[in-house]
């Protein structure tokens, strides 16, 4: 059974300060993606990588896929209350498995 | 609007009582998906569908059945239900998984509780 390892599961920081999430797995993938999820609702895309080594941005979010496309990495500069939410990574295997594999989530809140 | 719709958005019933969650996108995507979601356990893909008449089992389709003869409709059958299917489930729908970029849309979830 192919795994998307997620790290921190929980994390509580202070607003101004940075993070980075983790998603690592002994799999290739062909794509990953790094998703929202607010309370209540289904998760909502942030961002796709798909090449190795990959560096996206989206304002204060850094979203890199790893050389060997096994793992990813999300950072956050100055943490805002409104990042606060569950972090879902997922990993599409390709090469003729169409199954996505999702991480456990992390759950961030940022204290004002 | 682009969307993903499921029903019902709650659901309690008894065990062993047949039921349908239905799914219905309107962006004529080729891909379905069903999830379910529980507390430490993440995200998990129930089966999916890469386009009509074409389904697959995801990680976790023990108790589940689906079907996709309309390429908007990818239903989730419980044909008997018990306790631990109790969860919150997710359709979701993308052009393709396969391609090198591809972004998935989610319904707005359907928690189920099985008693």
């Amino acid at each position: 059974t192919q795994l998307l390892e997620q790290s921190p599961q929980f994390l509580s920081i202070q607003e101004g300060e940075n993070l980075t999430v983790y998603c690592n797995s002994s799999s290739v993938f062909s794509s990953l993606q790094w998703y929202r999820q607010e309370p209540g609702e289904g998760p909502v895309l942030l961002v796709t990588v798909v090449t190795g080594g990959e560096v996206k941005k989206l304002k204060r979010l850094t979203f890199q896929f790893g050389d060997a496309r096994k793992d990813s990495s999300l950072h956050i500069t100055a943490a805002q209350p409104g990042d606060t939410g569950l972090y879902l990574c997922a990993g599409a295997l390709g090469e003729g498995d169409d199954k996505i594999i999702f991480g456990k989530g992390t759950r961030l809140h940022i204290l004002p | 609007e682009a969307q993903v719709t499921q029903n019902p958005r709650y659901l309690i019933t008894v065990t062993g009582k047949k039921l349908t969650v239905t799914c219905s996108q309107n962006m004529n995507h080729e891909y379905m998906s069903w999830y379910r979601q529980d507390p430490g356990l993440g995200l998990r893909q129930i089966y999916y569908s890469m386009n009509v008449e074409v389904t697959d089992k995801g990680d976790v389709p023990e108790g589940y059945k689906v079907s996709r003869k309309e390429k908007r409709n990818f239903p989730l059958i419980l044909e008997s239900p018990s306790p631990n299917q109790t969860s919150l489930y997710f359709c979701a729908s993308s052009p393709s998984p396969v391609s090198s970029y591809y972004e998935q849309y989610f319904g707005p979830g359907t928690r189920l509780t099985v008693t």
